[in-house]
């Protein structure tokens, strides 16, 4: 079982729609969690994080985090063309350094 | 905002040569790592360093790379003699202090190896 899952996509949404995408995870040690955007061949950019479970709020994102079923998720309202690009799910343990990635979700959202 | 350069953007290399990958992580930043990214797939960690030392590395880290803070500024990974298979997209990160544990990457150095 891989640590962490995320479907390839592409997820494909028409402009203004909101764009759902989730990850899981398979250890439970697992603390801290982000979302990146990523642009083709550019570096990851941050664009939420949170520790605990719930939901965060920044603008047009939302990011929940379930740790008891092992699942988190990003939703993205009013979805622009712009928000075409690949979304990165991390996460990091308590203790250590490394962020673990997920392979990435693939979005296109048409005009 | 500040941010994260590296360079160069593109490096060209002969197998067997060793290359120097550089980047200035955020000012204030204490935290720095390295990751890298093979074509179509997954971002995966090599190193962290804090306080002049190596804090965490993974598998692929072998003998074959370095990381050094030559100054108060740079930051670098070297790899002493690179393979086709460290072709690559190599990232710089750096994390805030205290209790901040979002880190925030560079555009990425592209690394062909020939």
């Amino acid at each position: 079982q891989k640590e962490v899952e995320q479907d390839p996509g592409p997820l494909s949404v028409p402009e203004g729609a909101i764009v759902s995408l989730n990850c899981t995870y398979s250890n439970s040690a697992f603390q801290y969690f982000m979302w990146y955007r990523q642009y083709s061949r550019k570096g990851p950019e941050l664009l939420m994080y949170t520790y605990s479970s719930g939901n965060k709020e920044d603008g047009r994102f939302t990011a929940q985090v379930d740790k008891s079923s092992k699942y988190i998720s990003l939703f993205i309202r009013d979805s622009q063309p712009s928000d075409s690009a690949t979304y990165l799910c991390a996460m990091r343990l308590a203790a250590g350094n490394k962020l673990t990635f997920g392979g990435g979700t693939r979005v296109l959202v048409k005009p | 905002e500040p941010e994260v350069t590296q360079t160069p953007s593109h490096q060209v290399t002969q197998m067997g040569q060793e290359v120097i990958l550089r980047c200035v992580p955020i000012s204030n930043h204490l935290y720095f790592y390295w990751y890298r990214q093979i074509l179509g797939q997954k971002v995966e960690f090599l190193v962290s360093f804090y306080n002049n030392e190596i804090s965490e590395k993974s598998e692929i880290f072998d003998d074959q790379f370095s990381v050094e803070r030559p100054d108060g500024s740079n930051f670098t990974l070297k790899i002493r003699s690179t393979k086709l298979e460290d072709s690559a997209m190599y990232f710089c990160a750096s994390r805030p202090t205290g209790t901040a544990y979002e880190q925030y990457f560079g555009p990425g150095t592209r690394l062909t190896v020939t």
